[in-house]
Order: structure tokens, then C-alpha cells, then sequence
């Protein structure tokens, strides 16, 4: 069976400070990766999808980047995070094909920007 | 513009009593619209897909309609439990799959 990992679950971290989240998926191959932000009251914002190594899509311009170094592995960075960067983290993964087969969400990882 | 509206915003309900949840939206073209479970401060869960041919689809005692005609789709829970207590959002995909627009979610509670 096929699961997704996030980590860290939580986080907190100072202004001005670097991120770096980690998603991996395991049981499947070639799999469509995600990336979302959930804030506080609103929907789930689409950051990036990945359907291949090192082949990142970007939906919204800002502070963040993604990066796919592994066919299961796919990271969420900043250089130097933003209050506004705060919020609920989700990545998910789809299997090959639509880009927007279902999606099968991880648990997510809550960041706190102070 | 490309909208999901759901409603309540939050609904409070006893145990065993049954809920409906609307949504209604602005997305065209119209692939399929599906329904999911977030449970607070977890990955949200699929609960049902619909395509633009299917009037109702059930899982357990979930059963989502959708009205293509009103661009409308509700969720109606049966004989709700305490596990219900979730957030659930509705997701509305445009033809050809290349975006998902999504609703800012129904928070439910249920109370013994």
C-alpha cells in the first residue's frame, strides 16, 4: 500500500530563517507531487506540482521553492521566511497521468513564523 | 472567476442526527467534483468523486449529490457520530483536470 510522510509535523521558526519541509511517498512509482498551504480560514492554495525530477511547476509567485532530488521525494524550501508565511503545509501525491487524478493528502505540517 | 462557496461555515449537531452540506460553484469548464474529510490538524480524505454524469454517489453513510444544471452538490451525513466532527471540503476540478479550485470547508461538530 502506498503511504506519504511529512515532516517536520510541527514547526516555529524566527523571521528571516530558512525552511526546508521533507515529503516522501512510498509504495508507488512515478508518482504527481503537490504542495499546499492551508492558512487560517481559507481553502488549500496549490504552491507547486511536480510530475518528474526536477520538473517543478510553480501556481503562485512567492517566498518559497520546491525541489524533487528523488522520483518519491519533494521538498518545500525558503531562503527567508515571512510572517505571512505561516500556515498548514500539505503535500500529495497522484498517480501518473491526469494531473489531477485523485489525491492522496499527507498529514501535513504546521508552521509557526514569528 | 473561479469560485467554491460552501455552507455553513460550522454546523453543530447531536449525535445520530443527520446533516446536509452545500456547495455551490463557478468552475467551468466542469470535470468532476469530489468531497473531503480533514479531521483538525490532519491531511484531508477523499470521500467520494463525481463526474458530470453522476446525480449521487454514497460511501457509508455519506452520500454526496451534484446538480450540473445549478452547479450545486451537497453532502448529507446519516446518523452522524462523534468522528464526524471534521472539517469537509468541497474541491471542484475543470475540464481536462489541469486545475482544482478549492472551498474554504464546512466545519462540523458533533455533540453528545
Amino acid at each position: 500500500s502506498q503511504t506519504i510522510h511529512q515532516w517536520p509535523a510541527t514547526l516555529v521558526q524566527p523571521v528571516g530563517s530558512p525552511l526546508s519541509l521533507e515529503c516522501t511517498v512510498e509504495g508507488t512509482s512515478n508518482p504527481n507531487l503537490y504542495w499546499y498551504r492551508q492558512a487560517a480560514g481559507r481553502g488549500l492554495q496549490l504552491l507547486f506540482y511536480s510530475i518528474g525530477i526536477d520538473q517543478i511547476s510553480s501556481e503562485v509567485p512567492q517566498n518559497l521553492s520546491a525541489s524533487r532530488p528523488q522520483d518519491r521525494q519533494f521538498i518545500l524550501s525558503s531562503k527567508k521566511l515571512l510572517l505571512s508565511d505561516s500556515g498548514f503545509y500539505l503535500c500529495a501525491w497522484s498517480v501518473r497521468g491526469t494531473l489531477y487524478n485523485e489525491q492522496f493528502f499527507g498529514p501535513g505540517t504546521r508552521l509557526t513564523v514569528l | 472567476k473561479n469560485q467554491v462557496e460552501q455552507s455553513p461555515q460550522s454546523l453543530i449537531i447531536l449525535e445520530g442526527k443527520n446533516c446536509t452540506l452545500q456547495c455551490n460553484y463557478t468552475v467551468s469548464p466542469f470535470s468532476n467534483l469530489r468531497w473531503y474529510k480533514q479531521d483538525t490538524g490532519r491531511g484531508p480524505v477523499s470521500l467520494t468523486i463525481m463526474t458530470f454524469s453522476e446525480n449521487t454517489k454514497s460511501n457509508g453513510r455519506y452520500t454526496a449529490t451534484l446538480d450540473a444544471d445549478t452547479k450545486q452538490s451537497s453532502l448529507h451525513i446519516t446518523a452522524s457520530q462523534l468522528s464526524d466532527s471534521a472539517s469537509y471540503i468541497c474541491v471542484v476540478i475543470t475540464g481536462g483536470g489541469n486545475k482544482l479550485t478549492f472551498g474554504t470547508g464546512t466545519q462540523l461538530k458533533v455533540e453528545l
